[in-house]
């Protein structure tokens, strides 16, 4: 199917554990990000890709991994996972990062 | 410092009525672009409206339009005649390049609208 898609839905995971959660788009859009949307916060950039190979911290990246060797896949791995990463995880696409930016329909991670 | 500030958490409307959510914005860009979205209660991210920095007419879509002030920085957001399926909580958000290169989309911490009947 065409369009940004999110895994899982919903993940609970142990304080400590290594846990990834995935973004695939099907448009080869150039830009992609990782938002973390928390009552009171917004959402909160914390990494985004230009394109294959090139990702740059956003607001809140500390406890958090990226990786961008595929256009059209963006997976953000907690490498330890904390209770205060307890959120709702947005990814998101744009063809060139100037306009239309599409996002996924999110991953509920709690940290327990 | 804040990039992009909505001031009202919450705010209330009659059905029918227009209503106006606010936004400013802090850029030393002269090329940016400010977006609204719409954020219902089952979660998913719509777009709503889009203003560039260099558009010189006021962006509409629709029942939304948005209220574009540049030398005050401000990118409000005016629905008019309110429907109950307008309830949502709704972000400003802004497109501005990062260390000169490569873009990045920043939002507010949005209003939550409540619409009654």
């Amino acid at each position: 199917d065409a369009g940004i898609t999110q895994s899982p839905r919903y993940k609970i995971t142990e304080t400590g554990r290594q846990v990834t959660l995935m973004c695939h788009q099907t448009w080869s859009h150039s830009y992609m990000f990782w938002y973390r949307q928390d009552l009171g916060h917004g959402l909160r950039l914390i990494y985004y890709s230009a394109a294959a190979d090139i990702t740059d911290k956003g607001e809140v990246p500390d406890g958090y991994v990226v990786s961008r060797s595929k256009t059209e896949n963006f997976p953000l791995t907690l490498e330890s996972a904390t209770r205060s990463q307890t959120s709702v995880y947005f990814c998101a696409s744009s063809e060139n990062g100037f306009y239309g930016y599409t996002f996924g329909s999110g991953t509920r991670l709690t940290v327990v | 410092a804040q990039k992009i500030t909505q001031t009202q958490p919450g705010m209330f409307v009659q059905e029918k009525e227009a209503v106006t959510l606010d936004c400013t914005y802090d850029t030393s860009d002269q090329s940016y672009g400010l977006f609204w979205y719409k954020q219902p209660s089952s979660g998913e991210m719509i777009f709503l409206i889009y203003q560039g920095s260099y558009d010189e007419q006021n962006a509409t879509e629709g029942r939304y339009s948005l209220n574009f002030q540049k030398a005050r920085k401000s990118a409000n957001l005016v629905i008019s005649a309110s429907q109950l399926g307008d309830s949502a909580m709704y972000f400003c958000a802004m497109r501005e390049k990062s260390g000169g290169s490569n873009y990045k989309l920043t939002f507010g911490k949005g209003t939550l609208l409540t619409v009654n009947p």
